[in-house]
């Protein structure tokens, strides 16, 4: 059985550049949701994606996009980066039955720094 | 208010004591609890769901209190490799879930 596996590992970039991250979901898995965590925090939600849909979304501004794939893989894309960017971000596949989502499972993550 | 609260810690104890961390949630609506364990600069791993009747893994066993909206985990017995962030996780419908800010153990020789 594949992991979540996420690329890049680490990622520095400057103030107002656009920034895209990659998810691979583990296998038989159909979700994926993204969730960043600042130093210090607990992992905020970002979104969800679900049959290539957005299906859920937290307290974050419209720079912060993604995509969901065929077989189940996602994108979060990341425009005009602000600094308060910086942080671990944290993809999780799980499996949608019914209405709800199991075997919740996290990459490793991708450490971005914006300077 | 934030939706799921922590202590932050850090909880500093020798090896072979009992900790007890505790956490509370603001939605009454939520649906699902969990702890998780994060080592430093690592990813969340599932430590254990939660349920109403209370569950035990090993050395570990976890509390849900609905009417009071309180989650509690206790290790009996702390090992080095338990040093950690234990972060407290409730799920409120079907596709989010929402954590707490986590508390850091500690277990010295």
């Amino acid at each position: 059985e594949t992991g979540v596996t996420q690329s890049p590992t680490h990622l520095i970039k400057t103030r107002g550049q656009q920034v895209t991250l990659r998810c691979s979901s583990q296998s038989g898995h159909n979700t994926v949701s993204w969730y960043q965590q600042a130093l210090g925090q607990g992992p905020q939600f970002i979104f969800q994606y679900y049959r290539e849909e957005e299906n859920g979304r937290g307290n974050f501004p419209p720079r912060f996009s993604g995509l969901q794939f065929p077989n189940y893989s996602s994108e979060l894309n990341v425009n005009a980066l602000e600094l308060d960017d910086s942080a671990l971000y944290l993809c999780a596949s799980s499996l949608r039955t019914g209405a709800r989502d199991y075997g919740y499972t996290f990459g490793s993550g991708t450490r971005l720094t914006v300077v | 208010r934030k939706e799921v609260e922590q202590d932050p810690g850090p909880f500093n104890v020798p090896e072979g004591a009992t900790v007890a961390f505790n956490c509370t949630y603001s939605n009454s609506a939520s649906q699902s609890f969990f702890w998780y364990r994060q080592d430093c600069r690592k990813e969340p791993k599932l430590l254990m769901s939660v349920y109403s009747s209370g569950n035990e893994d090993g050395r570990f066993t976890a509390q849900l209190n609905r009417a009071s909206q309180y989650i509690s985990l206790l290790i009996r017995d702390s090992k080095l490799s338990d040093s950690a962030t234990y972060l407290c996780v409730v799920n409120v419908g079907s596709y989010k879930l929402i954590f707490g800010s986590g508390t850091r153990l500690l277990v010295r020789p």
